[in-house]
């Protein structure tokens, strides 16, 4: 179960748009399309705003997409604002009901 | 509405036992996959145990492996996770959250609050 690997941090002016990665292998990210992301704001629970590499849930705003390209995963956040300030984490299913995490992001609004 | 309720949470020694109840309400228990995640101090997110409704199969990170146990009670719809062994390094908040489906659990779209163990001596 190792974690998937996520950039420690990203960060971007309000409006901006900021990209972050999310690499497994080929027996998790790579072979399978049920990848989540969610977002955790400090001393907060986390909340799902993408599944199945890009499903937005209702009251997720369009500016969170998703996306994947072989082993990595993506999420995008597009006009970026203030409160999307907050630690962004990625999992991945990886074959035979085992799942695996990604590291976390902390996304920094300049 | 749907909420998710934990509790049980507290300080123990390394070695004793936990058991984590996590009271669910507004949605079909039966019908959704139910997990356990834990977050310790400063770090990140771990899915620690996770039950299918759909099969009853369940999963466990290597970390707990034989010392943890995730059960359900439908009657009552409450999930628990029942904590042995314990060691410092299971320090952290656990949070019990629903899965938007039966079986796999990495869709969460309900989260509880949180509950602190602290595994210290």
């Amino acid at each position: 179960q190792s974690a998937l690997t996520q950039p420690p941090s990203v960060s971007g002016s309000p409006g901006q748009s900021v990209a972050i990665s999310c690499t497994g292998t080929s027996s998790d990210v790579g072979n399978h399309n049920f990848v989540s992301w969610y977002q955790q704001h400090p001393g907060k629970a986390p909340r799902l705003i993408i599944y199945d590499v890009r499903g937005r849930p209702s009251g997720v705003p369009d500016r969170f997409s998703g996306s994947k390209s072989g082993n990595t995963a993506s999420l995008t956040i597009s006009g970026l604002q203030a409160e999307d300030e907050a630690d962004y984490y990625c999992i991945s299913f990886a074959g035979s009901y085992d799942y695996v995490w990604g590291s976390g992001t902390t996304v920094t609004v300049l | 509405e749907v909420q998710l309720l934990e509790s049980g949470g507290g300080l123990k020694q390394p070695g004793g036992s936990l058991r984590l109840s996590c009271e669910a309400s507004g949605f079909s228990f039966s019908n959704f996959a139910m997990v356990w995640v834990r977050q310790a101090p400063g770090r990140g997110l771990e899915l620690v145990s996770a039950n299918s409704a759909k099969d009853g199969r369940t999963f466990y990170a290597d970390s707990v492996k034989g010392r943890f146990t995730i059960s359900k009670d439908s009657s009552t719809n409450t999930l628990y996770l029942q904590m042995n062994s314990l060691r410092v390094e299971d320090t952290a908040v656990y949070f019990c959250a629903k899965s938007m489906r039966s079986m796999s659990p990495e869709a969460l779209d309900y989260w509880g609050q949180g509950t602190l163990v602290t595994v210290s001596s």
